[in-house]
């Protein structure tokens, strides 16, 4: 069950620049979106989110983009920090509450 | 800030033995859930209760597995007779209803020797 798909799952990026994280799902019914950050031995933090009705979301430094036609979405970190290092998986609620599916997740790494 | 907590932190068990994995979620969440991550990979969904009821389950999810309510603040997973495979991270997750999001639990790493 590949629905939601991270292909990256290592990136690294210098202090202060841009980091992308790219993620694709399959799933056309899926109308909502969310990125969680995992810290090792922590659960996942929810980061930010996005609708289907919507082609970008921005939180202070953190900003995600939705390409519905390309089943695309990708997150921007900028300016990128130390303590960003962490996993970050891309994840998708089905309908009425029900699970939540995650995406294989991709280890960022930010460099001072 | 409100959070979702578990305990144990770490439970390590013997094959064949019971467990129990406890969540208190956030007070005012009606969704409840629990996940669980086996070393290396994805986080996995297992099931979803709500209104004192299971909504949702996968096929890991089996008769090996329950999950209850026992009173207003508690949400428990039982596994009967645990395996070496259910050896992982179990995290618990509540949702108020309101919006999608899932907030997680620090999780309890499950040890089946």
């Amino acid at each position: 069950d590949q629905q939601v798909k991270q292909n990256s799952p290592s990136l690294s990026v210098q202090e202060g620049r841009i980091s992308i994280l790219n993620c694709d799902y399959t799933n056309s019914m899926f109308d909502y979106f969310l990125w969680y950050k995992k810290y090792p031995a922590e659960g996942p933090t929810f980061l930010i989110s996005i609708s289907s009705i919507k082609d970008k979301n921005e939180d202070g430094r953190f900003t995600v983009f939705l390409n519905k036609s390309a089943k695309h979405l990708s997150l921007h970190i900028v300016p990128s920090q130390p303590g960003d290092s962490a996993v970050y998986f891309c994840a998708a609620p089905g309908g009425g509450y029900q699970k939540v599916t995650f995406g294989t997740g991709t280890k960022l790494q930010v460099i001072p | 800030e409100p959070e979702v907590t578990q305990t144990p932190s770490h439970q390590v068990t013997q094959m064949g033995q019971e467990v129990i994995l406890r969540c208190v979620p956030i007070s005012n969440h009606l969704y409840f859930y629990w996940y669980r991550q086996i070393l290396g990979q994805k986080v996995e969904f297992l099931v979803s209760f709500y209104n004192n009821e299971i909504s949702e389950k996968s096929e890991i999810f089996d008769d090996q597995f329950s999950v209850e309510r026992p009173d207003g603040s508690n949400f428990t997973l039982k596994i009967r007779s645990t395996k070496l495979e259910d050896s992982a991270m179990y995290f618990c997750a509540s949702a108020n209803g309101v919006s999608y999001e899932q907030y997680f639990g620090p999780g309890t790493r499950l040890t089946v020797t």
